[in-house]
């Protein structure tokens, strides 16, 4: 199947400080990514889609201010946890699928997850 | 706004026999649901899925059963075995968005 990857898996980092998470697709396009925030034990939480050359759409209750998303290209999207905060520890995800992208476009196709990346802020 | 309710939220089973999970959601124009496996610490991992114009589809141990009037489906594993161990997640999603909302999770152990 097809690959995304999301770097870093893990990073701590002080309170105050921003962080970047990478999601990239490896071996397709995506015009849309997702993201999502996991707590232990809990579901994933849409945050937000990224749309690539334009805005990020957040959920309802997301701070966008406080989680910037760059969809820059058809294979990266980025996520910055800005003035981080130790209740923003948590497990994100991001997510992409092959239909995004694609001409013609497929409307049925299976969403793949990066790795997810850890964040502990102390 | 969109949900989906999952149930149950754990369940253990005796190695061998079956485990369903259940999940209802509420978006009418929901009509593709797959079902992800997450094991500790890694991403999920799309295990089966079903689009709305079929009630059901089986693959090998696994199975999903869709009601779109009841809109609700479920997923039933046989023949359970220790690997078998997860959490589980539904989702629902509109064809052409790609956007999922998951369940809430169930975990599931299978016990030797």
């Amino acid at each position: 199947g097809a690959v995304v990857s999301q770097h870093p898996s893990r990073v701590i980092c002080k309170s105050g400080t921003s962080v970047k998470i990478e999601c990239r697709s490896l071996d397709f396009q995506a015009t849309t990514m997702f993201w999502y925030r996991q707590f232990p034990k809990q579901s994933l939480m849409l945050m937000a889609t990224s749309n690539e050359g334009s805005k990020a759409t957040y959920e309802q209750g997301v701070e966008k201010d406080k989680f910037l998303i760059n969809h820059a290209s058809l294979t990266l999207s980025t996520l910055t946890v800005t003035s981080a905060h130790p209740e923003d520890s948590s497990f994100y995800i991001c997510s992409a699928s092959e239909g995004a992208g694609t001409v013609p476009r497929r409307v049925y196709t299976e969403a793949f997850f990066g790795q997810g990346t850890r964040l502990t802020v102390v | 706004g969109e949900n989906v309710e999952q149930h149950p939220s754990t369940l253990s089973v005796q190695e061998g026999d079956s485990a369903v999970i259940k999940c209802t959601y509420s978006d009418s124009a929901s009509n593709y649901f797959p079902w992800y496996k997450q094991e500790l610490g890694k991403r999920p991992q799309l295990i089966i899925d079903i689009r709305s114009n079929v009630g059901e589809k089986k693959d090998q141990r696994i199975a999903v059963t869709l009601n779109k009037t009841a809109k609700h489906f479920s997923l039933h594993i046989t023949e359970t075995q220790p690997e078998d161990s997860a959490v589980y997640f539904c989702a629902a999603s509109r064809s052409g968005t790609y956007k999922y909302i998951f369940g809430t999770g169930t975990r599931l152990k299978v016990l030797a």
